[in-house]
């Protein structure tokens, strides 16, 4: 167990509509990335923030969004969704540490758009 | 932004053998390189990192190399066993007083060890 965990496990949905998914980093984490995982795919950076700020931006789509809260769980909104969408989606969190350091990963998100 | 590239894309190596994966990077100010290995349907784990001030890091099977110089850098597996059978991801990063940023996969390796 990582520590990150990451609601709901298995999302199916509609052409068109919108959901959100959700995730909370290791206690003490300041650091959540997002990102998305088509089937035999790499993992495409989408976003990172930084105890509540955005702080780098990958190759997010307009139809997405996120945020994180005071608390410090971030939560990852899809809009509009196409079947392209489908892909398991990982949240990661890493803690405040200079020069990098390693990004502990949720068991992720599937996402099926039928 | 930064782009990562990986090679092979897919490696077959016979047990007990050594296996190999390469990375380029393109953005210099990045001084954080970690591996992942991601086994079917699980989340990507850490195996191994290295920074830049280091040129070389082992643990136990696996060691990385990296040559800032030339931007590029290298995951080794000596004396390959079947559970080593996973997908292998680089990355790379610019290491901030917050931890990473810009934390960006290659597209990843299947190696498959054949018993």
């Amino acid at each position: 167990d990582s520590g990150v965990t990451q609601t709901p496990k298995h999302l199916i949905t509609a052409t068109g509509q919108r959901v959100t998914l959700r995730c909370s980093p290791r206690s003490g984490d300041l650091s959540v990335y997002w990102y998305q995982q088509s089937l035999d795919q790499g993992l495409q950076f989408l976003i990172q923030y930084y105890n509540g700020e955005e702080r780098a931006k990958g190759n997010i789509l307009e139809r997405f969004s996120a945020q994180q809260f005071p608390d410090l769980h971030s939560e990852l909104n899809l809009s509009s969704l196409e079947l392209g969408d489908s892909a398991l989606y990982f949240c990661a969190s890493s803690p405040v540490r200079g020069a990098g350091g390693e990004a502990f990963f949720g068991q992720g998100t599937r996402l099926t758009v039928v | 932004g930064e782009n990562v590239e990986q090679h092979p894309s897919t490696l077959s190596v016979q047990e007990g053998d050594s296996a190999v994966i390469k990375c380029t990077y393109s953005d210099s100010a990045s001084n954080y390189f970690p591996w992942y290995k991601q086994e079917l349907g699980k989340r990507p784990q850490l195996i191994i990192d290295i920074r830049s001030n280091v040129g070389e890091k082992k643990d136990q099977r696996i060691a990385v190399t990296l040559n800032k110089t030339a931007k590029h850098f290298s995951l080794h597996i000596t004396e390959t066993q079947p559970e080593d059978s996973a997908v292998y991801f680089c990355a790379a990063s610019i290491g901030r007083d917050f931890g990473n940023e810009k934390l960006t996969f290659g597209t990843g390796t299947r190696l498959t060890i054949i018993p």
